[in-house]
């Protein structure tokens, strides 16, 4: 029973770099999200998705990319890292009913010098 | 312009005692409120939500009261136990979306 599960857990990169940050999910959740928390702040929105081929920004999208191939996945595209995207990134998942809690993965640290 | 405030960025609670943990919102749209709770290096894990038709949830020693008309709701923890301590976010949702706004966390220490 895995839930939703992060790859890699711990990165680091250098300026300018590309990575995507894995997010996969067994839990049938048709929406998936995308956040990041930063020292001593909550946590912020960056994309989220309803489905599989449907993605949207959320509060703080600038410097990234999604896609929704599949149920499944739900990676994030960082393509030029800059040091002001070092943070935690946190994916979730939740049903599609209303007001369902979102679940979520432990997370990747990603720190860009 | 943060929509949801926790003032409180610790609390420090002797065990067995009630934890009170707060939390305001700005944005009179919001309808769902939710608390997660997070250990070191793991993802947030749900604890309790409350819509805003209600205006209290519980569940075993955890209860959430929700005050529409001063844009507050809190949560109370009893009796509070070491195992509790983690840092606990609030947040809340408007029109039935799943978009969440977070609070920055209160952290709560529960000490023997």
């Amino acid at each position: 029973n895995a839930g939703v599960t992060q790859t890699p857990k711990f990165r680091i990169l250098k300026i300018g770099q590309s990575m995507t940050l894995q997010c996969t999910q067994d839990m049938n959740h048709n929406y998936m999200y995308w956040y990041r928390q930063d020292p001593g702040m909550g946590l912020k929105l960056i994309y989220y998705s309803v489905g599989a081929g449907i993605t949207d920004k959320g509060e703080v999208p600038n410097g990234y990319n999604v896609s929704r191939s599949t149920t499944e996945d739900f990676p994030l595209r960082l393509e030029l890292a800059a040091p002001s995207q070092t943070s935690v990134y946190f994916c979730a998942g939740s049903r599609t009913d209303s007001n369902q809690p979102q679940h979520f993965g432990d997370g990747t640290r990603l720190s860009i010098l | 312009d943060q929509q949801v405030k926790q003032n409180s960025p610790s609390l420090s609670v002797q065990e067995g005692r009630i934890s009170i943990l707060n939390c305001d919102y700005t944005n009179s749209m919001f309808d769902y409120f939710l608390w997660y709770k997070k250990y070191p290096a793991e993802g947030p894990t749900f604890l309790i939500s409350i819509s805003s038709i209600k205006d209290k949830n519980e569940d075993g020693r955890f209860t959430v009261f929700l005050n529409k008309s001063a844009k507050h709701l809190s949560l109370h923890i009893v009796p509070s136990q070491p195992g509790d301590s983690a840092v606990y976010f609030c947040a809340a949702s408007a029109d039935n979306t799943d978009k969440l706004i977070f609070g920055t966390g209160t952290r709560l220490q529960v000490f023997p």
